[in-house]
């Protein structure tokens, strides 16, 4: 079958640094991808890693270990719209995405 | 360049009642997925079509679903009759062979 694990939810203040693990098994890998999606509205696209290692852009970077079967996306400097859904999904060896069940992500003043 | 367009936004129907969802993808985008997405969980794939045919619709519940995309470009799913166990977040998605998917707003169902 397919797994897509994550947190719940996690909590973290202005200005800080977090990070929102993922850990899958699924059929086949062709790349993880990270979406944002705040409350009501559609994912939107953030990052997307088929090598393992590092993919910076801006204040988000994300990371991947297909040996382990484990990505992460960090937000650094956070701010107050950064509070929303974080979505991390695979997409398997039938060209699908296998969706997580989201990682909600309060940022407190 | 336009986003992907659904409509309609909202719908509240009546259980056993059916209903209809329109999707128009980003231009050149081939691939169209519908997707359904419940309270606190993430989108769960439904039908996938690359141009006007349906490469997978394993998670389609084909007793009272069914989906179209004639011409290879707009796209409609259907449920006739909904239960209420339908209610949720209906999402269309695009992606071009550069595999970012982009999403639609969605409509959001209230079966009552």
């Amino acid at each position: 079958g397919q797994n897509i694990d994550q947190p719940t939810e996690m909590t973290a203040t202005e200005g800080a640094i977090v990070q929102i693990n993922c850990t899958y098994q699924t059929s086949g890998f062709n790349g993880l991808f990270w979406y944002q999606q705040h409350a009501g509205e559609a994912p939107t696209f953030l990052s997307y890693n088929v090598l393992d290692g590092l993919e910076e852009k801006g204040r988000f970077s994300s990371f991947l270990s297909r040996s382990k079967g484990y990505s992460y996306l960090l937000l650094k400097e956070l701010q107050m719209k950064d509070s929303a859904s974080y979505l991390c999904a695979v997409r398997d060896e039938g060209q699908n995405f296998v969706f997580g069940p989201g990682t909600r992500l309060s940022v407190l003043p | 360049e336009a986003g992907v367009v659904q409509s309609p936004r909202y719908k509240i129907i009546e259980k056993k009642q059916p209903v209809a969802f329109w999707c128009n993808p980003i231009s050149g985008h081939n691939t169209l997925y519908w997707y359904r997405q419940n309270l606190g969980q993430g989108p769960e794939l439904l039908i996938r079509y690359e141009n006007e045919e349906a490469v997978d619709d394993s998670q389609l519940p084909k007793d009272r679903f069914s989906a179209e995309r004639l011409k290879g470009v707009d796209s409609t799913l259907k449920i006739q009759p909904a239960e209420l166990g339908d209610s949720a977040v209906y999402l269309c998605a695009s992606s071009s062979p550069s595999y970012e998917q982009y999403f639609g707003p969605g409509t959001r169902l209230t079966v009552t």
